[in-house]
């Protein structure tokens, strides 16, 4: 099956810049990249799409190389309450196959 | 607008019973997601529907699971008979229209204890 990697877990502090990569080196060739973030309890919650190169919203950045086999969540001066998981989806390749799937997860401690 | 709805949030049973969740799209949502998420893990698609149609239920355990989508609106997932390994977070989502780059908007999901 398709394989997405991410780090399981993140430390950082309030006020800091926090970047998760997420890897999938056999992306579909024109689907995009989604980030989520998950509470506990909760359904995962959109935060940013992307296709290629750079794309900022109001809360994030996501940067994409051009091979687009990883992509990068950037989350500028995180707060307590961005303690989450963050997860990437991409529509990975898989034996001729396009698969939704879902990275690990990396669990982001944001510390006063 | 209202999100997507999902029932019960809660059930135990014991392995061997049945077991059905249902899910309430946002409406207009032609596209609707099942997810089985175990506990550390990130969400597994288990079928993917399009209005009444199936896009991909490639991992979903069809001797014990079904799903179904009357009228291309509401869902339901059934489980019959559970497993231990059953247990997780049952998710459903909607977005409007089969393609990846449209947004998944999810329910709070229906936590499952098989004992």
């Amino acid at each position: 099956l398709a394989k997405t990697t991410q780090p399981i877990s993140m430390d950082s502090y309030e006020g800091q810049e926090v970047n998760i990569t997420c890897s999938h080196n056999n992306i579909a060739t024109n689907d995009y990249i989604t980030w989520y973030q998950q509470f506990p309890s909760q359904g995962p919650r959109f935060i940013i799409q992307g296709y290629k190169t750079k794309v900022t919203n109001e809360v994030a950045s996501l940067f994409i190389p051009a091979d687009r086999k990883s992509s990068t969540l950037s989350l500028p001066r995180v707060s307590l309450s961005d303690t989450a998981v963050y997860y990437c989806l991409v529509v990975g390749m898989d034996t001729g196959r396009r698969a939704l799937t879902f990275g690990s997860g990396t669990r982001l401690q944001v510390q006063p | 607008e209202a999100g997507v709805a999902q029932s019960p949030r809660y059930k135990i049973i014991e392995k061997r019973q049945s077991v059905a969740f249902w899910c309430n799209p946002i409406s207009g949502h032609a596209t609707l997601y099942w997810y089985q998420q175990i506990l550390g893990q990130g969400p597994k698609l288990l079928i993917q529907f399009q209005n009444n149609g199936v896009v991909d239920d490639s991992q979903l355990p069809k001797d014990r699971f079904s799903a179904e989508r009357l009228k291309g609106v509401d869902s339901t997932l059934k489980i019959q008979p559970a497993k231990l390994e059953d247990s997780a977070v049952y998710l459903c989502a909607s977005s409007s229209r089969d393609r990846a780059q449209n947004i998944q908007y999810f329910g709070a999901g229906t936590r499952l204890s098989v004992l």
